[in-house]
């Protein structure tokens, strides 16, 4: 079955405190992964796509990573306009795409 | 820049009445999308829509459900007759190609009564 699973469902830290998403993919033919952040009563806002394993994007404080089975969100020194959910897809086969539930990320000041 | 908008950001139904949840995507892009999230839970993919025909659809869009691009800007998603499951947050996107990103609009917020 295809899947998209995100790990931890939420995660508090203290503003500076650095770690890491993950989200595991199990899709035939994937085509592109994409992370999303998004705020409360708001739609998904793009943040990165990685197309192939080895593949790494820097915006700001956050870096995605990919490989073959999972993708990392990587969020060093944080600050508390951080604080959001943040979403992994996966595109596959033609045009279908498969969301995670998220994490919670909540940045304490 | 320039985004995907959707209206109403709220609407209210009884059970059984139809709705008509709008769009306009970005203006020049090809592919569009209608997703929907049940509150606490994961975006779900309903149905995707290339050169004025559904592309793909997930089990999710039944006979109840059905798109349409009336004319060069809007695009819309119509649900014939609602039931209280049907309440959720529904999201329109839009991509210039595939194996772009998606663009979101801030979705509407469909409550049924």
């Amino acid at each position: 079955e295809d899947q998209v699973t995100q790990s931890p469902e939420a995660l508090r830290l203290q503003e500076g405190e650095s770690s890491s998403l993950n989200c595991s993919y199990t899709v035939s033919g994937l085509r592109g992964l994409f992370w999303y952040r998004q705020d409360p009563g708001k739609g998904p806002e793009f943040l990165f796509t990685l197309y192939s394993a080895g593949e790494e994007k820097e915006k700001e404080r956050l870096k995605a990573t990919l490989t073959k089975k999972e993708s990392f969100l990587h969020i060093t020194a944080p600050k508390p306009e951080d604080s959001a959910t943040y979403l992994c897809a996966a595109l596959y086969r033609d045009d279908k795409i498969i969301f995670g539930k998220g994490t919670r990320l909540h940045i304490l000041p | 820049e320039p985004e995907v908008t959707q209206t109403p950001s709220h609407q209210v139904t009884q059970m059984g009445q139809e709705v008509i949840l709008r769009c306009v995507p970005i203006s020049n892009h090809l592919y569009f999308y209608w997703y929907r999230q049940i509150l606490g839970q994961k975006v779900e993919f309903l149905v995707s829509f290339y050169n004025n025909e559904i592309s793909e659809k997930s089990e999710i869009f039944d006979d109840q459900f059905s798109v349409e691009r009336p004319d060069g800007s809007n695009f819309t998603l119509k649900i014939r007759s609602t039931k209280l499951e049907d309440s959720a947050m529904y999201f329109c996107a839009s991509t210039r190609q595939l194996n772009q990103p998606q663009h979101f609009g801030d979705g509407t917020r469909l409550s049924i009564l």
